[in-house]
């Protein structure tokens, strides 16, 4: 099982629509990352949380450390989200490299127009 | 205050041969990572230096891999004799406080 799952693995909407990505993890943390890649292959860090909630333009991201789980809102979504969008924590233990990510395998969004 | 930058940004090499990966990072930022996406694959670590310091390595193969983050220069992974599974995106990321700024990728292909 790894260590950081993220849910759909693949999403089609419509222009318009709310998007949900969910992230959980199964170790200790002392911080999440939310990344985008974009099909050029580039990737853009959206967000680090370590706790709550954070907003930047259409985009909202929470976390709950308790349950151990974050999301990825995405509002009014236009075809130019259509990217990769990438789940990534700092594990409290080595396994990643002191501060390196460990990450998820990515949710794969189209937005159609 | 320019992003984090790679080169080369594409590079293909023949079997045996070695590749040479530069990072610059970010201006201030003296901790830089490498990350292997293998295709179809997610991401995944392979080394965490500091300038003149390997801080972790776990993630590196043990053997052909090796890379630095000299006083003055980019950092640099270096791949020996690389075969046709070294063929991956190479990404490195610096940071400063917490978040981590990623360059945009050296894609190598190993015929």
């Amino acid at each position: 099982k790894n260590e950081v799952e993220q849910s759909p693995q693949n999403l089609t909407a419509q222009e318009g629509e709310f998007i949900t990505i969910n992230c959980s993890y199964s170790v200790g943390i002392s911080a999440l990352h939310w990344l985008q890649q974009h099909p050029g292959g580039g990737i853009v860090s959206l967000f680090m949380l370590s706790s709550g909630k954070k907003k930047h333009g259409r985009l909202i991201a929470t976390i709950n450390i308790q349950e151990k789980h974050s999301s990825l809102h995405i509002t009014a979504s236009h075809p130019r989200d259509s990217a990769v969008y990438i789940c990534a924590v700092i594990a409290m233990y080595s396994g990643g490299g002191a501060d390196g990510l460990t990450f998820g395998k990515g949710t794969h969004l189209i937005i159609q127009p | 205050n320019a992003g984090v930058m790679q080169n080369p940004r594409h590079l293909v090499r023949r079997r045996g041969q070695e590749a040479r990966l530069r990072c610059s990072p970010m201006k201030g930022h003296s901790h830089v990572y490498w990350y292997r996406q293998l295709p179809e694959e997610g991401l995944k670590f392979m080394v965490y230096l500091q300038k003149e310091n390997i801080i972790d390595e776990s993630g590196m193969p043990k053997e052909r891999f090796s890379a630095e983050f000299p006083k003055e220069g980019p950092s640099i992974l270096r791949i020996q004799q690389v075969v046709r599974g070294d063929s991956a995106a190479y990404f490195c990321a610096s940071r400063k406080e917490y978040t981590q700024y990623f360059g945009p990728g050296t894609r190598l292909t190993v015929l």
